[in-house]
């Protein structure tokens, strides 16, 4: 596509239930990011995918939170037992190569936990 | 742990004005980012600055970066109210998986 897509662009969900957040990075990009994005804490990086390697997960906040990536593509952002602390909007981004070009960042999913 | 730092934080400012904003951060990095975004809308990239002493220019905005201070500015000429936005200065480390560590922001208002 000519950008990075995400869906939905807004989820409400009651505490306690599962939601999924889905990124369709830029055709041919290999490297995706997830961040997320709350009032008081900024930007934060998530997990990290480029090409077939291991995902780096080190900024997932709790093991409610995972994410894959289906064929090197579209990602998924999973989290569990929402809770009321995990409304913000969450960002995907996606670089042609790791490191060598500016990532180009979705319009976000802004998930509201009530 | 690398931080990154920008001042000031919100900046009100008038049209025609000059003003800077400043990125500081703590360890060696390889490259620097300025991104903006506008309310309820995404990040759009704005400058990437490689290399010590890189300067980048686009309409008002200019950006620099010096690697020995750990510091880039961007430097805001003759501002005019469509600059109204946040602006996020975003540090990166190969080293880190190439993952940006993002600034607090500095939220722009330029008046009439």
């Amino acid at each position: 596509g000519a950008g990075v897509s995400q869906s939905p662009s807004n989820k409400v969900t009651e505490k306690g239930k599962d939601v999924e957040l889905r990124c369709d990075p830029i055709s041919g990009h290999t490297a995706l990011y997830w961040y997320r994005q709350s009032l008081g804490q900024g930007l934060e990086f998530l997990i990290y995918f480029q090409g077939n390697s291991a995902p780096d997960k080190s900024g997932l906040p709790s093991d409610r939170f995972s994410a894959e990536r289906t064929g090197g593509s579209v990602s998924t952002l999973t989290i569990q037992r929402t809770q009321q602390e995990d409304s913000a909007v969450y960002l995907c981004a996606s670089t042609f190569r790791r490191g060598r070009t500016e990532a180009f960042f979705g319009q976000g999913t802004r998930l509201t936990v009530v | 742990e690398l931080k990154v730092e920008q001042n000031p934080l919100f900046l009100s400012m008038q049209e025609g004005k000059n003003y800077t904003i400043y990125c500081n951060y703590s360890t060696t990095s390889d490259r620097l980012y300025w991104y903006r975004q506008d309310p309820g809308k995404s990040l759009e990239s704005l400058f990437v600055l490689l290399s010590n002493g890189a300067v980048k220019q686009e309409g008002r905005l200019m950006a620099s970066l010096d690697t020995k201070a750990r510091l880039s500015t961007l430097h805001i000429t003759a501002a005019v109210h469509d600059l109204s936005a946040t602006y996020f200065c975003a540090v990166e480390k190969e080293t880190s998986g190439s993952r940006l560590t993002f600034g607090e922001g500095t939220q722009l208002t330029v008046n009439p």
